[in-house]
């Protein structure tokens, strides 16, 4: 259980162009999911939290106009990428909170290499 | 807000030999505190969490163990083979909300 899935896993596209990430639970629902940002040899930086049915909250410094998060269902999350550009270039990684009698956790996607040309 | 802090960020082990890695936190009210193994391009795995009710969990080779006083948790591994190696990262949170990350330990077992 607890299946987290990301699509695409490797995407390159031309500065300027948007970019959708999509981030499914596959075998429970998540009211909740992160996202995150991962450069080379670097930690995970957390960028929003996406809560189902609201809107997003971003970190400080993530500028929600460029990286639009949408909840739309309990299994699905997506972040589109506005106007891209070549420091847009990195591992885009989500994660599902999962809620069960007890435990409060988190399960990661694959991840999203997105390269900015 | 939260910050955590890990060390080493890099840790060199024999086969067989033991390693253990640190963190520290700042919010004392974070209470939830899990331990990811991410392999290169791979998403991080969770491999063994703990929360603030107690003050160790074992998993087969692998143990954790926090100290809520000084606000530090570590990550123990015995018999390290070299399947281990990998990049290991602490994180803390409230319940198992926002999740902040150490900086991360690539571990090396070396055969």
């Amino acid at each position: 259980g607890a299946v987290v899935s990301q699509h695409p896993s490797w995407v390159i596209c031309k500065s300027g162009t948007s970019v959708k990430i999509e981030c499914r639970s596959l075998d429970f629902q998540a009211t909740t999911m992160f996202w995150y940002r991962q450069f080379p040899k670097q930690s995970l930086m957390l960028m929003a939290t996406s809560n189902e049915g609201s809107k997003a909250t971003y970190e400080q410094g993530v500028e929600k106009d460029k990286f639009l998060i949408n909840h739309a269902s309990l299994t699905l999350s997506t972040l589109t990428v506005t106007s891209a550009h070549p420091e847009d270039s990195s591992f885009y990684i989500c994660s599902a909170r999962v809620l069960t009698s007890g435990a409060d956790t988190q399960y990661f996607g694959p991840g999203t290499r997105l390269t900015v040309l | 807000g939260e910050n955590v802090e890990q060390h080493p960020s890099t840790l060199s082990v024999q086969e067989g030999d033991s390693a253990v890695i640190k963190c520290t936190y700042s919010d004392s009210a974070s209470n939830y505190f899990p331990w990811y193994k991410q392999e290169l391009g791979k998403r991080p795995q969770l491999i063994i969490d703990i929360r603030s009710n107690v003050g160790e969990k074992k998993d087969q080779r692998i143990a954790v163990t926090l100290n809520k006083t000084a606000k530090h948790f570590s990550l123990h591994i015995t018999e390290t083979q070299p399947e281990d190696s990998a990049v290991y990262f602490c994180a803390a949170s409230i319940r198992g909300n926002m999740l902040t990350f150490g900086g991360g330990t690539r571990l090396m077992v070396k055969p």
